[in-house]
């Protein structure tokens, strides 16, 4: 069964303090993995999408990586407006182009 | 704004009842997919419609259906509403079904109580 697991359900940084956060997959065949931001009672937002491992994606204070197993999405110097869920979600070649999500990730981050 | 509009935003209704959610995927996009997002389950996948016919099922229900208009906007049926209905609905869309490169982009999504 496609599965995504993110960890850590929850992260409190400091202004500047720079972290990653982990998404971990199974799935049958990957065809990408995607990151998106959520905050409360909005949509998802995209951010990235990775394809293949040892792929690398940066938006202004985020990168993303891949490997076969994992995803991280580092978070540089981030400032209190990064703070919200992050979700992870892979598209796997036996579900079509659905997206299977993880439970995210809230990240707080306090001045 | 992801060009995804979801009507209405806020929807309150009693068990047993019926409703129906809305959804404007963005222009040029012939893929729809409904999901639901409740604290304890995250994002589910319901279901994927793609120019008009069905192309993916997930977790929805018996009681739940949907459809994908000419047009191409889709509306997800809910009918004998459970208290456990309550949730936050999205539908999101994307340009191709069949191109795992393309983006798919969320609405603001339905807020459903059930009371």
């Amino acid at each position: 069964e496609d599965q995504v697991t993110q960890s850590p359900e929850a992260l409190r940084l400091q202004e500047g303090e720079s972290s990653s956060l982990n998404c971990s997959y199974t799935v049958s065949g990957l065809r990408g993995l995607f990151w998106y931001r959520q905050d409360p009672g909005k949509g998802p937002e995209f951010l990235f999408t990775l394809y293949s491992a040892g792929e690398e994606k940066e938006k202004e204070r985020l990168k993303a990586t891949l490997t076969k197993k994992e995803s991280f999405l580092h978070i540089t110097a981030p400032k209190p407006e990064d703070s919200a869920t992050y979700l992870c979600a892979v598209q796997a070649v036996q579900a079509g182009t659905a997206l299977i999500f993880g439970k995210g990730t809230t990240l707080s981050v306090s001045s | 704004d992801s060009g995804v509009t979801q009507t209405p935003k806020h929807l309150i209704t009693a068990t047993g009842q019926r409703v129906t959610l809305r959804c404007s995927p963005r222009s040029g996009d012939l893929s729809v997919y409904w999901y639901q997002q409740s604290l304890d389950q995250g994002l589910q996948f319901l279901i994927q419609y793609y120019n008009g016919e069905e192309r993916a099922k997930g977790n929805i229900l018996e009681r739940f259906s949907a459809q994908q208009f000419p047009d191409l906007h889709s509306e997800l049926n809910l009918s004998s509403l459970e208290l456990g209905d309550s949730a936050l609905y999205f539908c999101a869309s994307s340009v191709d079904s069949s191109n795992s490169g393309n983006t798919i982009y969320f609405g603001e999504g339905s807020w459903l109580t059930v009371v």
